[in-house]
């Protein structure tokens, strides 16, 4: 199975500040079609998941652009240019590259 | 818009059976695939199983391949989970999702809670 390990797994950030999640797979994302099939999903809360981001780096309808994704092969990272109140929740990675689907152990943004 | 509401969570004793539905609304059903993934109290997620648009393709977690079995009707626009011999380790919040397009997890239900315990 592909092991999905995210750091850090608690982030205190400023309000208006940036944040920065990075998750890394232990072995390459890169699916035998060329896509890698990498997606970040954001849990405020008391709510179910919601997708943000999906193949690294393409935003879902309706999320702000101040969510951006990016990386290749085995590392990733989720960037939020400036961190909103509404922000607030665990954000999970997620590879759906290869059979079972895996997820990182999530990441708790919280505001300072 | 996409809607899918979970159901049959409950509290059941272990080594008995729990069969979760999940109604989905305003998405293109039987075209596309689904998962079931869970997520135990104060825990992470964890993927549980997906099955292909018309049901040919089925997939398991380790945890649960051989007592879970996931399937669909797509008359009704129904997704199932049989969960049989389960365990307090089975204890979670169960989400369905669908698969917008390829390989792409993008809208969540709400989830259902199946609580197993003696």
């Amino acid at each position: 199975d592909i092991v999905m390990t995210q750091t850090p797994l608690s982030s205190p950030v400023t309000l208006g500040q940036p944040a920065s999640i990075s998750c890394r797979s232990s072995q390459s994302l890169v699916h035998s079609d060329g896509d890698t099939y990498l997606s970040w999903h954001q849990q405020r809360p008391g709510q179910p998941p919601r997708l943000l981001i999906y193949k690294i780096s393409n935003r879902f309808s309706g999320v702000p652009d101040r969510f951006s994704g990016s990386g290749a092969g085995t590392d990733f990272t989720l960037k939020i240019s400036r961190v909103e109140a509404e922000d607030v929740g665990v954000y999970y990675c997620m590879q759906a590259t290869q059979f079972p689907v895996t997820f990182g152990q999530g990441t708790k943004l919280e505001i300072k | 818009q996409v809607q899918l509401v979970e159901s049959g969570g409950g509290v059941v004793q272990p080594e008995t059976s729990l069969r979760l539905s999940c109604a989905v609304s305003g998405f293109p059903f039987g075209s596309h695939a689904m998962h079931w993934v869970r997520q135990p109290p104060g825990k992470g997620l964890e993927w549980v199983a997906y099955i292909s648009y018309d049901g040919t393709y089925k997939y398991y977690a380790d945890s649960v391949r051989g007592r879970f079995t996931i399937s669909r009707d797509n008359s009704k626009n129904m997704l199932y989970l049989q969960m049989n011999s389960v365990r307090t380790e089975d204890t979670a919040v169960y989400y369905c999702a669908t698969e917008g397009d390829r390989l792409r997890v993008d809208h969540w239900g709400q989830g259902t809670l199946a609580t197993v315990s003696s």
